[in-house]
């Protein structure tokens, strides 16, 4: 079982449209969640963190977490052309020692936004 | 304000050689990371500075890679006698102190492109 994965996609929504990213993580200790937007030929960027269970909204974007269920997911809400991107799941892997640094990444899901 | 910048941007370099590549954090972020992405393997971790603390070096692949990071803030990640599978793009973050458990946000540089032919 991968550490983090996500759905390999790729996913396709019309404009308007509500797009659902998907990630699952393995480390039931993990404390630190990250959705990153990652252009082609471009570095990640970073849409949204969260640490707590529930849902955490910013504009067009909603993170949504799940620790009993070891599930974090992304909403983007009236997508756009512009939203057409990888989008990268990372999870903080804490192994109860003093590393809260080291992220790991899913592989991501490429996500078209067509007109 | 200023981001993270990295420099070269691009490096190609024959097998063997050695390279040095640049990171210079967001100011005022204690924490420093490196990673690098390449096709077959997505983004993977390689080492962690946080302050003054010693570094979490867990992900560097051998021993032909190394980082530093001088006064707290500029890092360099060097990698000897460099291989065809080195090729990769380095990505270096930044971000503030974490605590409670929590990892801080991380912010990536731009990265730099490494080809070894």
């Amino acid at each position: 079982q991968k550490e983090v994965e996500q759905n390999s996609g790729p996913l396709s929504v019309p404009e308007g449209a509500i797009a659902s990213l998907n990630c699952t993580y393995s480390d039931r200790g993990s404390q630190s969640f990250f959705w990153y937007r990652q252009y082609s030929g471009k570095s990640p960027e970073l849409i949204m963190s969260i640490y707590s269970n529930g849902d955490k909204e910013d504009g067009r974007f909603t993170a949504q977490l799940n620790k009993a269920s070891q599930y974090v997911s992304l909403l983007i809400r009236d997508s756009q052309p512009s939203d057409s991107a990888t989008y990268l799941c990372a999870v903080n892997r804490n192994a109860g020692g003093t590393s809260y640094g080291k992220l790991t990444f899913g592989q991501g899901t490429i996500l078209t936004v067509h007109p | 304000g200023a981001g993270v910048s990295q420099s070269p941007s691009n490096k190609v370099t024959e097998k063997g050689k050695d390279v040095e590549l640049r990171c210079d954090p967001i100011s005022g972020h204690t924490a420093l990371y490196w990673y690098r992405q390449s096709l077959g393997q997505g983004l993977e971790f390689l080492i962690y500075f946080q302050g003054n603390s010693a570094p979490d070096k867990s992900g560097l692949p051998s021993d032909r890679f190394s980082a530093e990071r001088t006064g707290g803030s500029v890092s360099t990640l060097t990698i000897q006698r460099t291989q065809q599978e080195d090729s990769a793009v380095y990505l270096c973050a930044s971000s503030l102190v974490a605590s409670g458990g929590l990892t801080a946000e991380q912010y990536f540089g731009p990265g730099t492109r490494l080809t070894v032919t």
